[in-house]
């Protein structure tokens, strides 16, 4: 069975500070993806990035990047210059195998003023 | 590019009643999944339609089921509801990859709210 956990219940950031979400995960499986999704209040799940396990070189999307550690099986999620829209939940997200997907049970960002 | 749309967007039930949720995946994803998100509870999966097939389902009792149509589309039924059933419930659509394997990404509808009284 693979696992998923973030270990972050809530997190809070100053605006245009740095702040870093943690994840762990594991799984049996070689070939896997990693996500990280956002979940505004009453909003929709969006993804924010994802990495492919067998690249080395950690996926950046503008202010959000990864610090993906294989062997640690740590997949942290860094966000810069955080913005008043970046509070949300966050979900860390694991695909392994056969159409199987797991999440964590989430990170609540605030940002503050 | 329309997204992942999901009817109705809240439903009131009452204990055993019935309940079916609707979801339409991105233009030319064949794959849906359904996921039940309780307050504190994270997301739990469900139920992965491919091809109009049940490829995989979460740990869920039979009175959760669902069906996928020609068109992609899917329905997520719940019978005998229960006080604990009251959730969001989720649908993603992603394309399959041909050779198999892992899922691409999972796009998501904004849920259905789902309240039994």
């Amino acid at each position: 069975a693979q696992t998923v956990t973030q270990s972050q219940p809530e997190m809070s950031v100053q605006e245009a500070e740095t702040v870093t979400l943690s994840c762990t995960y594991d799984t049996s499986e070689s070939d896997y993806y990693l996500f990280w999704y956002k979940q505004p209040p009453s909003r929709q799940m969006i993804l924010v990035i994802r990495q492919e396990a067998y690249k080395q070189q950690n996926a950046t999307e503008n202010r959000f990047s990864v610090n993906f550690q294989k062997a640690a099986k740590s997949f942290s999620l860094k966000i810069s210059d955080s913005q008043l829209g970046d509070a949300a939940m966050y979900f860390c997200a694991l695909s392994g195998g056969y159409q199987k997907v797991t999440f964590g049970i989430g990170t609540k960002l605030q940002v503050i003023p | 590019e329309a997204g992942v749309t999901q009817s109705p967007t809240h439903l009131i039930k009452t204990r055993g009643q019935q309940a079916t949720l609707r979801c339409s995946p991105i233009s030319g994803h064949t794959s849906v999944y359904w996921y039940q998100q309780a307050l504190g509870l994270g997301l739990q999966f469900l139920l992965w339609y491919d091809e109009g097939e049940e490829r995989n389902r979460g740990n869920f009792p039979p009175r959760f089921s669902g069906r996928q149509f020609p068109n992609y589309s899917s329905e997520l039924n719940v019978n005998a509801l229960e006080l604990e059933d009251s959730a969001l419930y989720l649908c993603a659509s992603s394309q399959v990859r041909a050779s198999g394997g892992t899922t691409d990404t999972q796009y998501f509808g904004p849920g259905t709210r789902l309240t039994v009284l």
